[in-house]
């Protein structure tokens, strides 16, 4: 079974308006992380955000936040106020149990900003 | 600034040719650095975790004789792409961190593109 699943293979959005990649994860450890990469064409690996399984509150960071809903184990991201900027490759990743682990990578989503 | 330091870039290199590549962590030490490699337009795929000081823990499905993998130091992991063919060219990158807490990201390097002729 996939541990880390993105439903979307490529998404849409206008300009400056929000939108939301879906990321669903599968795990028995109780002590995770989920984590947000984006990837532009030029193909460096960017952290935008992460949330572990026992906060309280969804992570932020600046136009990134995570919604994070574990009974449902889905961690979907949403970047507001788009930009032309934005449009990349954006990897959901989960590592489980101790930190000094490797991170499972879901198969991605294609974002494209529309002017 | 980059915290994870990957060199080269790119390669274009004849087949049969040995490739090294080497992923670096500038500004703390890494005991545990991950080798991924990812196909034009797919996930990245771990390939092996590279110890300091012991032996890499490859993947299932990895050939160990064919991805040499060397961790001599806390900052310093090498992959070398033995006799390498068509078929291994592939975007390697590499990363390090994590550190103690769970909350840490790793850090990418920027990753190799790996072109056999």
């Amino acid at each position: 079974a996939q541990k880390i699943t993105q439903t979307q293979p490529g998404m849409f959005v206008q300009e400056k308006e929000a939108v939301t990649l879906d990321c669903t994860y599968d795990t028995s450890d109780p002590s995770y992380g989920l984590f947000w990469y984006k990837q532009p064409s030029s193909g460096e690996m960017i952290f935008l955000i992460y949330q572990g399984s026992y906060d309280q509150q969804n992570a932020t960071e600046g136009r990134y936040s995570l919604n994070f809903q574990k009974a449902r184990k889905s961690a979907n991201l949403v970047i507001s106020a788009s930009q032309l900027g934005d449009s990349a490759m954006y990897f959901c990743a989960m590592r489980e149990g101790g930190s000094a682990r490797q991170l499972t990578f879901g198969s991605g989503t294609q974002l494209t900003v529309l002017p | 600034g980059a915290v994870v330091s990957q060199h080269p870039s790119w390669v274009i290199c004849k087949s049969g040719t040995s490739v090294k590549i080497e992923c670096r962590s500038l500004d703390f030490q890494a005991t545990t650095m991950f080798w991924y490699r990812q196909f034009p337009k797919q996930s990245l795929m771990l390939m092996a975790t590279s110890n300091e000081g012991s032996k890499a823990t490859y993947e299932q499905g990895v050939e160990k004789d064919k991805f040499l993998i060397n961790h001599a130091s806390l900052t310093l992991s090498t992959l070398t792409v033995t006799s390498a063919h068509p078929e291994d060219s592939s975007f390697y990158i590499c990363s390090a961190g994590g550190g103690h807490d769970s909350n840490q990201p790793q850090h990418f390097g920027d990753g190799t593109r790996l072109s056999i002729l």
